[in-house]
């Protein structure tokens, strides 16, 4: 039973519309949480994380909601521009964890 | 970005044969992983390093296993591979105290015939 839900296996957004993908978990004892881009070919890259004291991070263009009572998080990309298109993974630990659970992953497309 | 490289890039190879995957980082970090990322199931954990000797199993470790001999290196060896663990493979690095971010190699596309 995955831990780590990411229910949109595909998103698709207008160029310089806002785009939003959800992340649900069950683990109650999961208290940082991140999001990883990929791009075809390439391994995962780092894009943004949260931990639970923090209900939202904002980074640039992307920004990060965590609500821990709904064990729901979302990632917000304004504006979307077509260098987005890529999967998106979120990703779970325990603080003081040292490994993360992956969900299954978002593909998201914006189109010019 | 995090020096990690992996080796071979591509794989085929043939049921019953053994496979050994190489990841290779310049970091000095302590913490190394290895993943499958496949279709409907992200990136699932095979095993992990905390340090040069010390491994622990991951999610799904079954058919695979690992060695650390120095910090830098991580090996991955499938000792009789599979049609089911053709996978792309994905090793990571994890920083020192309090980081929390993995990073990932180009990964290795993996195909079992």
């Amino acid at each position: 039973d995955q831990q780590v839900k990411q229910n949109s296996p595909s998103l698709s957004v207008q160029e310089g519309r806002i785009s939003i993908l959800n992340c649900d978990y069950t683990n109650s004892m999961f208290d940082y949480f991140l999001w990883y881009k990929k791009y075809p070919a390439e391994g995962p890259t780092f894009l943004i994380s949260i931990s639970s004291i923090k209900d939202k991070n904002e980074d640039g263009r992307f920004t990060v909601f965590l609500n821990k009572s709904a064990k729901h998080l979302s990632l917000h990309i304004v504006p979307s521009q077509p260098g987005d298109s890529a999967v998106y993974f979120c990703a779970a630990s325990v603080v003081y964890g040292q490994n993360f659970v992956f969900g299954p992953g978002t593909r998201l497309s914006v189109l010019p | 970005d995090a020096g990690i490289t992996q080796s071979p890039r591509h794989k085929v190879t043939e049921t019953g044969t053994p496979v050994t995957l190489r990841c290779h980082q310049t970091e000095n970090h302590r913490y190394m992983y290895w993943y499958r990322q496949d279709p409907g199931h992200g990136l699932r954990l095979i095993h992990y390093s905390y340090g040069v000797k010390d491994t622990d199993k991951g999610e799904v470790s079954d058919g695979y296993s690992v060695s650390r001999s120095k910090t830098e290196d991580f090996l991955l060896t499938l000792e009789s591979a599979t049609s089911s663990q053709t996978s792309v493979y994905f090793c990571a690095i994890r920083g020192g105290q309090g980081s929390h971010e993995q990073y990932f190699g180009p990964g290795t596309r993996l195909t079992v015939t």
